[in-house]
């Protein structure tokens, strides 16, 4: 089985500032890697995935996430955050088999701050 | 809008109940998934439908059951309904038989509270 731990449960930062947010996932198998995005009262909507290929992912928006497979982590960044960044931030994994779940961290909340 | 539709938004009912949630996958999309979010056990994977057929079951309840019919929309059905199954109800699509690498699109939610 495949788990996501978030390390930060709350992120604030000021509108131009860089932000990171962390994710460590925990798998004996191959795993696909998902950030998802969540506005208030919206459903989700994916930001990137990490299939294969360069650990280095970009996404809509802005942001990019890299894949460590060493280090078993995949956090996400951007490099100046705008108030319309404010929302809850999912990080998923899957493994890479056909027998699909999808397991989501606990979530980050980013609040950006002018 | 991701396209896919969920009703009804809201849905209040008391303990003891039963509730149908709705969902209408994005055009053309095989795959409908279940989801629930909640305070205290963030957001869970229920069940996943393709073309009609179960496919993969997560963290579901035997009072929950769900189906998926053949123009393709879905129903999570919720019996015997108790406090913490206030929650959250998400529904997403995707295009084919849900390999794991598919895009999952994700409906706007249904709030379900149970009083």
């Amino acid at each position: 089985a495949q788990s996501v731990t978030q390390l930060d449960s709350q992120v604030p930062v000021f509108e131009e500032a860089p932000v990171e947010l962390r994710c460590n996932y925990s798998s004996s198998v191959s795993v696909y890697l998902f950030w998802y995005v969540q506005y208030p009262n919206q459903g989700l909507q994916l930001l990137l995935k990490y299939l294969s290929g360069s650990t280095l992912v970009k996404g809509i928006n802005g942001f990019e996430a890299e894949f460590n497979k060493s280090q078993t982590s995949f956090h996400l960044r951007k490099p100046s955050v705008h108030i319309s960044d404010t929302a809850e931030y999912f990080c998923a994994v899957s493994s890479t088999s056909n027998d699909y779940k999808l397991s989501f961290g606990a979530g980050t909340t980013v609040t950006v701050r002018a | 809008d991701s396209g896919v539709t969920q009703t009804p938004k809201h849905l209040i009912t008391a303990t003891g109940q039963r509730v149908t949630l709705r969902c209408s996958p994005r055009s053309g999309d095989l795959s409908v998934y279940w989801y629930q979010q909640s305070l205290d056990q963030g957001l869970q994977f229920l069940i996943q439908y393709y073309n009609g057929e179960e496919r993969a079951k997560g963290n579901i309840l035997e009072r929950f059951s769900a189906q998926q019919f053949p123009d393709l929309h879905s129903e999570l059905n919720l019996s015997s309904l108790e406090l913490g199954d206030s929650a959250l109800y998400f529904c997403a699509s995707s295009v084919a038989s849900g390999r794991p690498q598919e895009t999952q699109y994700f409906g706007p939610g249904t709030r379900l509270l149970v009083l």
